[in-house]
């Protein structure tokens, strides 16, 4: 069964960085388009970066120049480093596996990320 | 980039009820969209993909149509684990971009 757990959240200063960290169980992280979506507290779901197998990779704007994605295939797991943070980067974020039409099909129990001085 | 549309934003209904819910993409989609189910604290569920595609485990409770701009989603007959948030996505081109949601409460 594939599973995706998150880590790395917390509360972190305007300007500050953060690493999120996703681990796989079931599958290679290396043989699937994998992503980063977010929540904002009370809000709806926004698509953050994905990589794909070949290792393209592509964020949605407001992260851009800010944000890496990248993946460790030794363990597995998929990272988001977050840059330059601001407040209203504030969410839980989320890795997913997208399927080969782009739905998500399994997604991790998510990570609280809070941007507050 | 492709904006997506849910109606209603919320919606409520009893046990057994037959519900729908629609999603309007600003361009033609094909049939490139996904619908999941959010229940309060817990990640997204994906319900269904390529518009009508049931993904497995899902109950078959749950439908979906639609193709180009206009897409629905129908729960034929409401259960209590149904009440939930449901969004679309699309996943034609450009970045993936969500509805706003639609919360379906008791």
């Amino acid at each position: 069964e594939a599973q995706l757990v998150e880590s790395g959240g917390g509360l972190v200063q305007p300007g500050g960085s953060l690493r999120l960290s996703c681990a796989a169980s079931g599958f290679a992280v290396t043989s699937n388009y994998m992503n980063w979506v977010r929540q904002p507290p009370g809000k709806g779901l926004e698509w953050v970066s994905v990589i794909w197998s070949s290792g393209s990779t592509y964020y949605a704007d407001p992260v851009k120049g800010r944000f890496t994605i990248s993946r460790d295939s030794s363990k597995n797991t998929l990272h988001l480093q977050m840059n330059s943070l601001r407040a209203e980067d504030t969410a839980v974020y989320y890795c997913a596996r997208a399927l080969v039409s782009d739905a998500f099909d399994t997604w991790g129990q998510g990570t609280m990320v809070t941007v507050s001085s | 980039d492709i904006q997506m549309t849910q109606s209603p934003s919320s919606l409520s209904a009893s046990i057994g009820d037959r519900v729908t819910i629609t999603c309007r993409a600003s361009q033609s989609i094909n049939n490139y969209l996904v619908w999941y189910q959010q229940r309060p604290g817990k990640a997204p569920v994906l319900l269904i993909y390529g518009a009508s595609t049931l993904q497995s485990g899902v109950p078959s409770r749950f439908s979906g149509s639609g193709s180009g701009t206009d897409f629905t989603l129908t729960i034929s007959s409401l259960q209590p684990e149904d009440f939930a948030t449901y969004y679309c996505q699309q996943s034609y081109s450009g970045p993936v971009t969500f509805g706003q949601g639609t919360r379906l409460e008791i």
